[in-house]
This record gives C-alpha cells, structure tokens and sequence, in this order.
C-alpha cells in the first residue's frame, strides 16, 4: 500500500473550516483514498473515501487533484467534538485487505 | 444497536498470564480482522479472516497470540504467557465486500494492561 505523509497536529477553534492534507506520491492507479477518524478510546471509523476529484458526503468533503498525489479532507464548520485523530490510507482492497495506518493527524478544536 | 461489540473493554492481567479478548462482528460480515494500537500510533494489522478461516497473519503475531473463527460469526483473540510489551489496545473490525471498495467498520476495542 502507497505510504501516506499528514502533518502529525493541527489547531482550530469551533466554527473553522479545517484542511487536512495527505501526500501520496506514490499512490497506484487502483488505489483509492479513504479517511478515518478515532475519538480517545474507540475505533476508528469511517469518514469518507475517493478516487478522484472530490466527494462529499454528509460529514466531510476529499478533494483529490488530477495527479492524485495528493488529497485534502476539509471538515466544515468545526466543534469541539470533532477533537480527534484523522487517518489518512490508500491501498487498492482488491488484493490487500488489511489498512495500513500511519500516525494520523492529531485535530484540537477550541473553543 | 448491530456494531461491532467487543468484550472485554479493559483487562488487566500479571505477566504471565493467559487472555482471551471477543469480538463479535457486524451480523451477516464475512470478513473480520484484528489490529493492535500503542498510545500514540495508528493501529497495526494483526490477522484477517473470511468467514472461518483465517487467510493471513502479521509477522507482529508471535506464537503466544492464537485467532479463532470457528464458525465464521464471533472471533476469539489468546495471549499466553503475556508480556509487559503485550499492552495495548485491541481492536477489532468487520467488513462486508463492497465494490469497489470495503469499508471496515471498527469495534470499541480491549485494553490490555500487563503489569
């Protein structure tokens, strides 16, 4: 599976709009995108998932550019509950089932 | 609720001692997999099953860790003669195929304490 880089923290306060940005540089031409989230002792869960261009779903929008080395999960309008770790994976599922997460990016939201 | 359900939440156990954590997947998912998280760290795959059997195993799962399946529903995760490096939380998940892509759907997770 394509190694994943994403900025280990990032700050916002409620109400902002949050960028995370994932670089896959070598991500393969099945590969798909996909974002978990993971509150303080719980699993992670599922957010969203791409292949190209963007998607969005009631939760979040992934914007991913033509190149698809890269992607950006944006969460709008931030709450405090949104505090937590946001993965970032990319693997095609057809043959390599298992996730492969890197350490994610840590969110603060303040108030 | 019909998540994924895994039992116990915490355990704390002497070095030495055997483990045995459930998991319990989402009705009617054929797939079921076991991943270990240390503080601080995205979560490691550990092994993966499809419906009974069990096709693949990390190099991260030594001897002393055994993953049953026996009829393809709840799985079973042993630890013997634990050790203090054993400490970690164990999660479980449980997917069912969809094209193109699966989504795993993650339990609430074990936390293991080896004192």
């Amino acid at each position: 599976l394509a190694k994943t880089t994403q900025p280990i923290s990032m700050d916002s306060y409620e109400g902002q709009e949050v960028n995370i940005t994932c670089s896959h540089n070598n991500i393969a031409t099945n590969d798909y995108i996909t974002w978990y989230q993971q509150f303080p002792s719980q699993g992670p869960r599922f957010i969203i998932q791409g292949y190209k261009t963007k998607v969005t779903n009631e939760v979040a929008s992934l914007f991913i550019p033509a190149d698809r080395k890269s992607s950006t999960l944006s969460l709008p309008r931030v709450s405090l509950s949104d505090t937590a770790v946001y993965y970032c994976l990319v693997g095609a599922m057809d043959s390599s089932y298992k996730l492969i997460f890197g350490s994610g990016t840590r969110l603060l939201v303040r108030p | 609720d019909t998540g994924v359900s895994q039992d116990p939440r915490h355990k704390i156990t002497k070095r030495g001692q055997n483990v045995t954590f459930r998991c319990d997947p989402i009705s009617e998912h054929n797939r079921l997999y076991w991943y270990r998280q240390t503080l601080g760290q995205g979560p490691e795959f550990l092994t993966y099953f499809q419906n009974e059997a069990q096709l693949e195993k990390s190099r991260l799962l030594s001897d002393r860790f055994s993953a049953e399946r026996p009829k393809g529903s709840f799985s079973t995760l042993e630890i013997q003669r634990t050790e203090q490096g054993d400490s970690a939380m164990y999660l479980c998940a449980s997917s069912e195929r969809e094209a193109p892509q699966e989504t795993q759907y993650f339990g609430p997770g074990t936390r293991l304490l080896v004192l």
